[in-house]
């Protein structure tokens, strides 16, 4: 069975562009999250999605990000415009529920804004 | 709000044991996590605690103490391979978000 897919797995980006990242949970989970991890630092939560419900959104930017799950399977999430600090690796993982034990992550999307 | 602490970096040599501690301080507590992550990789699963005492899974094994709020892990039989970044994570509560810490970067020398 496939794990959480996600891409591009690379993206540079002058500042002040947009860029999309997109993931594909593992068949089933119905929790799905977007994660930022900055260089050196573990994961910090963006977004949780229950289905396509955002049910956990207080750490995301809004003024720049947006995120989307429609369906309650693919999500996106879309910086626009991206700033210089935006530079991390954003990180998609998924679980059976939120009250799971155990989170699948994919391989992440490292992101560069020049 | 949430805070936990863990060792920035660590050296082991091949064949050693090597403990890493994780200190917690959150606002309730329903499990913590350790996660393994290779550089450039994604973080992969060890163990999930709940209660305390000492769970053991091939040679990692993973403890914790609420009461103190402390847990470690335990990596026995070193191997290169296992040079990575440890993190953990906790769960406050309930549904609540799960709060990374900032990870323990392990080298595993000859």
């Amino acid at each position: 069975e496939a794990g959480v897919v996600q891409s591009p797995r690379y993206k540079i980006i002058e500042k002040k562009q947009p860029v999309a990242f997109w993931c594909n949970p593992i068949s089933g989970h119905n929790t799905l999250y977007w994660y930022r991890q900055n260089l050196g630092q573990g994961p910090e939560l963006l977004i949780r999605y229950e289905n396509e419900e955002a049910v956990d959104d207080s750490q995301l930017p809004k003024d720049r990000f947006s995120a989307e799950r429609l369906k309650g399977v693919d999500s996106t999430l879309k910086i626009q415009p991206a700033e210089l600090g935006d530079s991390a690796v954003y990180l998609c993982a998924s679980s059976l529920g939120a009250g799971s034990t155990e989170a699948f992550f994919g391989q992440g999307t490292r992101l560069t804004v020049v | 709000g949430q805070n936990i602490d863990q060792p920035t970096e660590m050296t082991a040599t091949e064949g050693a044991i090597v403990q890493i501690n994780c200190t917690y301080q959150t606002s309730g507590f329903n499990g913590l996590f350790w996660y393994q992550q290779h550089a450039g990789e994604a973080p992969t699963f060890l163990s999930y605690n709940v209660l305390d005492g000492l769970e053991e899974k091939g040679r990692f094994s993973s403890f914790l103490s609420r009461s103190k709020g402390y847990s470690y892990l335990l990596l026995k039989e070193l191997q290169m391979k296992d040079s990575a970044s440890y993190l953990c994570a906790v769960r406050p509560g309930g549904y609540q978000k799960v709060t990374f810490g900032t990870g323990t970067k392990l080298q595993v020398i000859p």
